[in-house]
């Protein structure tokens, strides 16, 4: 079974600087898709970025940008000029590829990120 | 296009009592699933469906049931609620591609006494 492993419960930036969230996953399969995640304080579940395992490039969203090291199972996410509106919750999540389970997300349980004024 | 709805928003139980929580999609997409939220353990899979009369367990779907009669609705039915089941849960559909994105609802928060 796949397994996602964020190792920092809370991080704190203050505003305009930059922040990585780090992200560990387990899995024995070679294509498969890599997600973050936004919760902010409303509860909604917002898609911040989206990883292609076959696709070498980092993918990035404006501020938002992706480390993917495929070799080390290893997702970690950058924002640059954090701003206080990025304070929420972010989950980072893995899905298949392909296969009948395909559809299923698996999460890590969420970094709480503090945007400081 | 008003996404994935959920009803009702919040709700509170009582030990044994059962109930219906609802999620409707107006995209047409053929996944839709259902998680709950608890601090500190992320989002977990309770229950999948991978299109209209098909249904499938997740990773905690001990105490619920689903049912998927249309391609829109996709209900969840508490049986006899515990206080375990109190949490927030999250319905999400998406497309019937392995790409396709997961549109969450606004979520439901539960609390079971």
């Amino acid at each position: 079974a796949q397994t996602v492993t964020q190792s920092q419960p809370e991080m704190s930036v203050q505003e305009a600087e930059t922040v990585t969230l780090s992200c560990t996953y387990d899995t024995s399969e070679s294509d498969y898709y890599l997600f973050w995640y936004k919760q902010p304080p409303s509860r909604q579940m917002i898609l911040v970025i989206r990883q292609e395992a076959y696709k070498q490039q980092n993918a990035t969203e404006n501020r938002f940008s992706v480390n993917f090291q495929k070799a080390a199972k290893s997702f970690s996410l950058k924002i640059s000029d954090s701003q206080l509106g990025d304070a929420a919750m972010y989950f980072c999540a893995y899905r298949r590829y392909s296969g009948g389970s395909n559809y299923k997300l698996t999460f890590g349980k969420g970094t709480l990120l503090t945007v400081n004024p | 296009n008003a996404g994935v709805t959920q009803t009702p928003k919040f709700q509170v139980l009582k030990t044994g009592q059962s109930m219906t929580l609802q999620c409707a999609q107006d995209m047409n997409h053929e996944y839709m699933s259902w998680y709950r939220q608890d601090p500190g353990m992320g989002l977990r899979l309770i229950h999948y469906s991978v299109g209209a009369g098909i249904t499938d367990q997740g990773e905690v779907p001990n105490g619920y049931n689903v049912s998927r009669s249309t391609t829109e609705d996709f209900p969840l039915r508490l049986l006899s609620a515990a206080p375990s089941q109190t949490s927030v849960y999250f319905c999400a559909s998406s497309r019937g591609t392995s790409g396709g994105e997961q549109f969450f609802g606004p979520g439901t928060r539960l609390t079971v006494l």
